[in-house]
């Protein structure tokens, strides 16, 4: 089976940059897309296609893919940001997801 | 505006079968590149893929558990219906349903996005 893998964790402070990896073989060769998921609350899309902002997410939030990782890269970080976050790629026609890193922003 | 939302039952036995429906809005299962899939997160854990159908009835099954997965769409009533046989404790977990669309090329692998998702429905297995 195809696995993503992704830090449990990442902390920023405020009007930081936050970087979340997902790492894959050969990740670079299929879309990735991310989502912000926030305590209680369902998954939302912020990124697709690798580089795509769904309408209503912020030019601060961008996304890379290469190689064996793909990257969400959040600017200026505000504490709204504080979420876990997945991704989600394709493999063998079906969908796998990352393990999730929880975003702290203090 | 598409909205999504899952119901069935909120407790189920070990064993048993489990039935869920996803009822939704705004769009048209019959339209073409339009799919729903099913994800579900045990408490405190990672999002895991389920199943997914298109338009076009492609089905798609997670490999680990296609045995017990079946997943069918009624378009003229706006459903999607999971059906998960030999339920275990293990399979607690919310249970959300969500909008696809995108390139979905036979065989091979889908370029769509999940959005929006449902609000999430909690089935908890237990005797």
């Amino acid at each position: 089976s195809y696995d993503l893998t992704q830090p449990p964790s990442v902390s920023v402070s405020p009007g930081q940059t936050a970087s979340i990896t997902c790492s894959g073989d050969e990740l670079g060769n299929k879309y990735v897309c991310w989502y912000q998921q926030k305590p209680g609350q369902s998954p939302v899309l912020v990124m697709f296609q690798d580089t795509k902002r769904p309408s209503g997410i912020p030019a601060r939030i961008s996304g890379s893919n290469s190689g064996n990782t793909a990257t969400l890269t959040i600017s200026g970080a505000q504490p709204m940001d504080e979420a876990d976050y997945y991704c989600q790629a394709w493999d063998s026609s079906t969908g796998v997801f990352g393990g999730g890193t929880r975003l702290t922003v203090l | 505006q598409i909205t999504l939302k899952e119901s069935g039952p909120t407790l189920v036995k070990p064993t048993q079968t489990l039935t869920l429906t996803c009822t939704f809005s705004g769009f048209s299962l019959s339209t073409s590149g339009v799919g729903v899939g099913w994800i579900r997160q045990p408490p405190g854990k990672a999002l895991e893929w389920l199943a997914l159908i298109y338009w076009n009835d492609d089905k798609r099954y997670s490999p680990s558990l296609k045995s017990r997965l079946t997943i069918t769409k009624d378009t003229s009533k706006n459903q999607v219906v999971l059906t998960m046989t030999n339920m275990d404790p293990v399979d607690t977990a919310t249970y959300y349903c969500a909008h696809t669309f995108g390139v979905v090329p036979p065989g091979a692998n889908p370029n769509t996005w999940f959005d929006p998702w449902g609000q999430g429905t909690l089935v908890t297995v237990s005797s």
